[in-house]
């Protein structure tokens, strides 16, 4: 069974530009949660998506973020107009969810850099 | 105050010590429980879940007091291989689905031979 998987690994990207950051959940997995580690700061909440739908998006800067998972292929993170302060690494977890249970198992990460 | 808070690191101990790690938690509504380790910023992989009963698995312990807000992990007999970034993490569902988790900042453990 294939962990979480996520493409690119790494990123570069020029102020201006825009970043996507594709994630496969892990099979059997339909809820995916995005989570971002700023340079020596903890990981943050981001955004959790179920198929089709945004579930919680309190994490996600009003703008240039936004985030789906559509009913077929990986969710997409994608930054528009990138600065230097978007890099970080960018994780990407699943979970089956069961109530009462909230186990997350996370991918590589993709760790973004802004020129 | 940080949701989730934990003792500042790093620890450096010699091979073989006991270590514990503490951590407090603000939101009485936090449900689930956990550690995780992150090695060198790589993924955050799971340690273990907390229960409110207390729970061991081998060397590492962890234990839980709903009243305080307060967890804990405890390492026995520690190895080089410890030597990573510990996390501690509470979550809360929504409307009985999953929910985000919220991570302290980490406290970092650098075991020595």
């Amino acid at each position: 069974n294939a962990g979480v998987m996520q493409n690119p690994r790494h990123l570069v990207r020029r102020r201006g530009q825009e970043a996507r950051l594709r994630c496969s959940p892990m099979k059997g997995h339909s809820h995916v949660y995005w989570y971002r580690q700023l340079p020596e700061e903890g990981l943050k909440f981001m955004v959790y998506l179920q198929k089709e739908n945004i579930i919680d998006e309190s994490g996600m800067p009003k703008e240039r973020f936004s985030a789906e998972f559509p009913k077929e292929g990986p969710s997409i993170l994608r930054i528009q107009q990138v600065v230097r302060g978007d890099s970080a690494a960018y994780f990407c977890a699943s979970s089956p969810v069961l109530a009462g249970d909230n186990e997350q198992f996370f991918g590589p990460g993709t760790r973004l850099t802004v020129l | 105050r940080k949701e989730v808070e934990q003792d500042p690191g790093p620890f450096n101990v010699p091979e073989g010590a006991t270590v514990a790690f503490n951590c407090t938690y603000s939101n009485s509504a936090s449900q689930s429980f956990f550690w995780y380790r992150q090695d060198c910023r790589k993924e955050p992989k799971l340690l273990m879940s907390v229960y409110s009963s207390g729970n061991e698995d081998g060397r590492f312990t962890a234990q839980l007091n709903r009243a305080s807000q307060y967890i804990s992990l405890l390492i026995r007999d520690s190895k080089l291989s410890d030597s990573a970034t510990y996390l501690c993490v509470v979550s809360y569902s929504i409307y009985n689905q999953g929910g985000k988790l919220i991570f302290g900042q980490g406290t970092e453990l650098s075991v020595k031979p």
